[in-house]
């Protein structure tokens, strides 16, 4: 079945550790997306991917950082300079970057102590 | 700014009642209108996707209405059950292959048996 895997489902660290959230997708589709989502609140955008080896930063980039370099693959890293990374994170990929349905991972929760 | 508005931001009703979920947007120029369901603790799932030109679309008990000129649209759900329980999310979508989704802060629906 094509889809969307994260890994792991739950993640824990230590304050001051980087840490890598996976994302793979075998649905062919050249555009990536990862997305913050905390209690209450909406998806907010990290970083995006509309092709291999290019990325754009979102509306909230500072703290974290991506990589692209297949296109099945789109890891995010959670560095110690991410001041609240306790979060829900989810994972997307689509056909376009526009217009086309997002496919969703069942998301990474991360908690940093 | 392109804004994404729900309300209410949550509901409770009973099970077998009926319920509607809205809608409006500022995002210009428009391309489409999807609404998601989110379990809790999954990625959200795409249920409909409005175009200009439609008015109305359905999906099982999941009914959706676009009105372009007002830019309002509305999620009805008819005959709740158990498994409605969940987060509705309005994501709305500019034209061109480069346009990011602008994401609503999503509706969290309870059904109590």
């Amino acid at each position: 079945d094509g889809g969307i895997t994260q890994s792991p489902k739950y993640l824990f660290r230590k304050e001051g550790q980087n840490v890598t959230l996976s994302c793979e997708q075998n649905l062919n589709h050249d555009a990536m997306y990862w997305y913050r989502q905390d209690p209450g609140q909406g998806l907010r955008l990290i970083y995006y991917s509309q092709i291999v080896n290019d990325f754009q930063k979102g509306d909230i980039a500072e703290g974290y950082s991506v990589s692209r370099e297949k296109k099945e693959s789109f890891p995010l890293t959670v560095t110690s300079a991410q001041k609240n990374p306790t979060a829900f994170y989810l994972c997307a990929s689509s056909v376009t970057g526009g217009g086309s349905p997002l496919h969703f991972g069942n998301g990474t929760r991360l908690t940093v102590t | 700014k392109n804004q994404v508005e729900q309300s209410p931001q949550s509901l409770i009703i009973l099970e077998g009642k009926n319920c509607t979920l809205q809608c409006n947007y500022t995002v210009s120029p428009f391309s489409n209108l999807r609404w998601y369901k989110q379990d809790t603790g999954r990625g959200p799932v795409s249920l409909t996707i409005m175009t200009f030109s439609e008015n109305t679309k359905s999906n099982g008990r999941y009914t959706a209405t676009l009105d372009a000129d007002t830019k309002q649209s509305s999620l009805h759900i008819t005959a709740s059950q158990l498994s409605d329980s969940a987060s509705y999310i309005c994501v709305v979508s500019g034209p061109g292959g480069s346009y990011i989704p602008t994401f609503g802060r999503g509706t969290s629906l309870i059904v109590h048996p």
